[in-house]
């Protein structure tokens, strides 16, 4: 059983280009969380979806960042415009249905806006 | 609201000697907690988890942890170091419902001195 799979692993980007990162969950995982890592700092969470629902987008900055989690394929993340501040390591990490287990993650991705 | 804060952002022990890593939470409902670790440039591994139950808590490698609700704190510990735990520890307690949506502390780089 393959785990949270992350892809790409490092991404560099201009100023104002797109930034697309993609989580695909452990097998039979049907919630995704993602959370942003900056240079010494714990995580901070992010977003919370099921499959095409979000659940909870309290720690989305209001402003190009999106995230979605369709019926078939990835969760993807999306920045747009990226500044210098986006630049940061990506986790996601995936539970079952139930939700009453822990989370695993994945590897991350690691963001660098130059 | 929750929040986690762990004393010490770098902890130095000599291999062999006991591992203490710090961990206090604020929760204004009975919390579930968790100690992850992190190598470098990799995700996070979880390490243990508290949700009902027995309070001392133990994990993989030979660590554990005990919940004290007087005290509102989740303290890591093992009683030997070994080269290989040299990495960076995150504490962290649940957001939400779900055991995937996390508040984290900024962590603790533990090193281990030959």
């Amino acid at each position: 059983n393959a785990g949270v799979m992350q892809n790409p692993r490092h991404l560099v980007r201009r100023r104002g280009q797109e930034a697309r990162l993609r989580c695909s969950p452990m097998k039979g995982h049907s919630h995704v969380y993602w959370y942003r890592q900056l240079p010494e700092e714990g995580l901070k969470f992010m977003v919370y979806l099921q499959k095409e629902n979000i659940i909870d987008e309290s720690g989305m900055p209001k402003e190009r960042f999106s995230a979605e989690f369709p019926k078939e394929g990835p969760s993807i993340l999306r920045i747009q415009q990226v500044v210098r501040g986006d630049s940061a390591a990506y986790f996601c990490a995936s539970s079952p249905p139930e939700g009453r287990t822990e989370a695993f993650f994945g590897q991350g991705t690691r963001l660098t806006v130059v | 609201a929750q929040s986690v804060t762990q004393l010490g952002s770098h902890v130095s022990v000599s291999e062999g000697a006991l591992v203490l890593l710090r961990c206090n939470y604020s929760s204004s409902v009975p919390p579930y907690l968790f100690w992850y670790v992190q190598y470098p440039n990799q995700g996070l591994q979880l390490l243990l988890k508290y949700t009902t139950g027995a309070t001392l808590v133990k994990g993989i490698n030979g660590f554990e942890a005990e919940f004290k609700k007087s005290e509102t704190s989740f303290h890591l510990t093992k009683p030997s170091a070994h080269m290989s735990d040299a990495a960076e520890y995150f504490c962290a307690v649940t957001h939400g419902g779900s055991q995937g949506n996390l508040i984290f502390g900024k962590g603790t780089k533990l090193s281990v001195k030959p």
